[in-house]
């Protein structure tokens, strides 16, 4: 049961360069969506997808892109990496019920050189 | 807009002691509430939810957490902490998408 999946785990960036971050989910879950967590900041919203097909901005979507590429997938996209983009990402699933419980992945490692 | 404040940034707690995390919440509706926990280089598993009913919820791992409404509280406790216990523990609101609180980091001396 591999609930969310998200690749790679470690990644090393040059300033400037792009990446994909991936994320899938085998729960058939309608919702997904990408937290950034920063020391003592909590986990905070970049981008969520309520369904197939729409995506909406979160409180830090500056600097990203999303792709909901079906169901099952939804990626994370940094155009230009900046340092300040050092972080830890968490990509997360859940039906979109408030009450359902959000599913996380392991995170993805981030530094921006 | 939800928003959910943990006031304790860091609590160290001697193993076989009593833990209590505080939780604060703004919301304007009945909140959806949740407590996840995060060992270090891991993702977030949930420890217990509340939406209705019973305002003491129990959850694994031993830990149960009390909503109040009239304080706007959803504080999360354990009877008697294990070692294993050493984490982060988040608070959460949820209005269709989670709003966190910044987290307590837990510390368990022997």
């Amino acid at each position: 049961n591999a609930g969310v999946t998200q690749t790679p785990k470690f990644q090393v960036l040059k300033t400037g360069q792009s990446m994909t971050l991936q994320c899938a989910q085998d729960m058939n879950h309608n919702s997904m969506y990408w937290y950034q967590q920063d020391p003592g900041m909590g986990l905070r919203l970049i981008y969520y997808s309520a369904s197939e097909g729409t995506t909406d901005k979160g409180e830090v979507p500056n600097g990203y892109n999303v792709s909901r590429l079906n169901k099952r997938e939804f990626s994370l996209r940094l155009e230009s990496a900046a340092p300040s983009q050092t972080s830890v990402y968490f990509c997360a699933s859940s039906n979109p019920d408030r009450g359902n419980t959000i599913y996380f992945g392991e995170g993805s490692w981030l530094t921006v050189v | 807009a939800q928003s959910v404040t943990q006031p304790d940034i860091h609590i160290t707690v001697s193993e076989g002691a009593s833990l209590e995390l505080r939780c604060n919440y703004s919301y304007g509706a009945t909140p959806y509430l949740f407590w996840y926990v995060q060992s270090p280089g891991q993702g977030l598993q949930l420890l217990l939810k509340y939406f209705s009913g019973d305002t003491l919820v129990q959850g694994i791992k031993g830990f149960e957490a009390e909503f109040k409404r009239s304080q706007s509280s959803f504080n999360l406790r354990k009877p008697s902490v294990h070692w294993s216990d050493a984490a982060e523990y988040f608070c959460a609101v949820n209005d269709y998408k989670l709003s966190f609180g910044a987290g307590t980091t837990v510390t368990v001396r022997a």
